[in-house]
C-alpha cells in the first residue's frame, strides 16, 4: 500500500537561511508527488508536483523538490526562508489509478528573526 | 466564490447528535473531495465525487459518515450519532477533473470546518 513519511514533526531555522523538508514514499510505480502548506487559518495551498520528466521540480514561493528514485524521496528545499514561510508542511502521494492522496503527517516549520 | 467555502467554520456539538457540514466548491470543478484531519495528522482521506455520484467511498469510517452531492456541485458531509473520537477538521477539497480523464489532480482545499464533539 502506498504511504508516505515525513521524519521530521518540527523544524526551527533562522530567516535566510536554508532549508530541506524531507518526504520518503512507499509506491510500486512512478508516483504522482505533491507538496502542500497549511498556514493558520488558511486552506492547503498546493506549492510544487511531480508527476513525470524533469525530477527538479518548481513550484511557488520559491520552493523547490526534487524526485529521486533510488531514495524513495521527494525532498522540499528553499535557499533562503523568510518569516513568512512559517507554517506546515506536507507532502502527500497519489493513489496509483485514483485521485486520492495520501498525506504524510506534517512538518512544522518554524522561522526565527 | 473564488475559493472553496466550507460552513460552518467550527461546529461545537454533544456526544449523540447529528452534524450537517457543508462545501461549496470553485465553480466548474468537476470532481469534489473530503478529508479529516486529526490533531497532529495529516489529512485523511473520505471520499470523493465526479459529478454528482460518489466515485469513491473506501474512506468513510463508519455508516455514520454520509454525504451527498446532488447538483453535482454543493455538496453536504453528514455525521450521525457524533462520538467524541469524531472531532476534528473536516477539509472540503475541488478540482477540474480526475487524474485519469485528463484533469492535473491539483486539489484546492476550502479552510475546513473544525468540529468538537463533547
Amino acid at each position: 500500500a502506498q504511504s508516505v513519511t515525513q521524519p521530521d514533526i518540527h523544524i526551527t531555522v533562522s530567516e535566510g537561511a536554508s532549508l530541506e523538508l524531507r518526504c520518503n514514499y512507499s509506491y510500486g510505480a512512478t508516483p504522482y508527488l505533491f507538496w502542500y502548506v497549511q498556514s493558520p487559518g488558511q486552506g492547503l495551498q498546493l506549492l510544487l508536483k511531480y508527476f513525470s520528466g524533469d525530477t527538479l521540480v518548481q513550484g511557488i514561493k520559491g520552493f523547490e523538490a526534487e524526485f529521486k528514485r533510488s531514495q524513495s524521496s521527494f525532498n522540499l528545499r528553499k535557499p533562503s526562508v523568510h518569516w513568512s514561510d512559517a507554517a506546515e508542511y506536507f507532502c502527500a502521494v497519489g493513489v496509483y489509478n485514483t485521485d486520492k492522496l495520501i498525506f504524510g503527517t506534517g512538518t512544522r516549520l518554524q522561522v526565527f528573526p | 466564490g473564488a475559493g472553496v467555502s466550507q460552513t460552518p467554520s467550527n461546529k461545537v456539538t454533544e456526544k449523540g447528535k447529528y452534524v450537517e457540514l457543508r462545501c461549496d466548491p470553485i465553480s466548474g470543478h468537476t470532481a469534489l473531495y473530503w478529508y479529516r484531519q486529526s490533531l497532529g495528522q495529516g489529512p485523511e482521506f473520505l471520499i470523493y465525487f465526479q459529478g454528482t455520484g460518489a466515485a469513491d467511498d473506501s474512506g468513510l469510517p463508519n455508516d455514520r459518515f454520509f454525504a451527498v452531492r446532488p447538483e453535482g456541485s454543493v455538496s453536504t458531509l453528514k455525521i450521525q450519532r457524533t462520538e467524541r473520537g469524531d472531532s476534528a477538521v473536516y477539509l472540503c477539497a475541488s478540482s477540474f477533473g480526475v487524474r485519469r480523464s485528463g484533469g492535473t489532480g491539483e486539489l484546492f482545499f476550502g479552510e475546513g470546518s473544525r468540529l468538537t464533539v463533547l
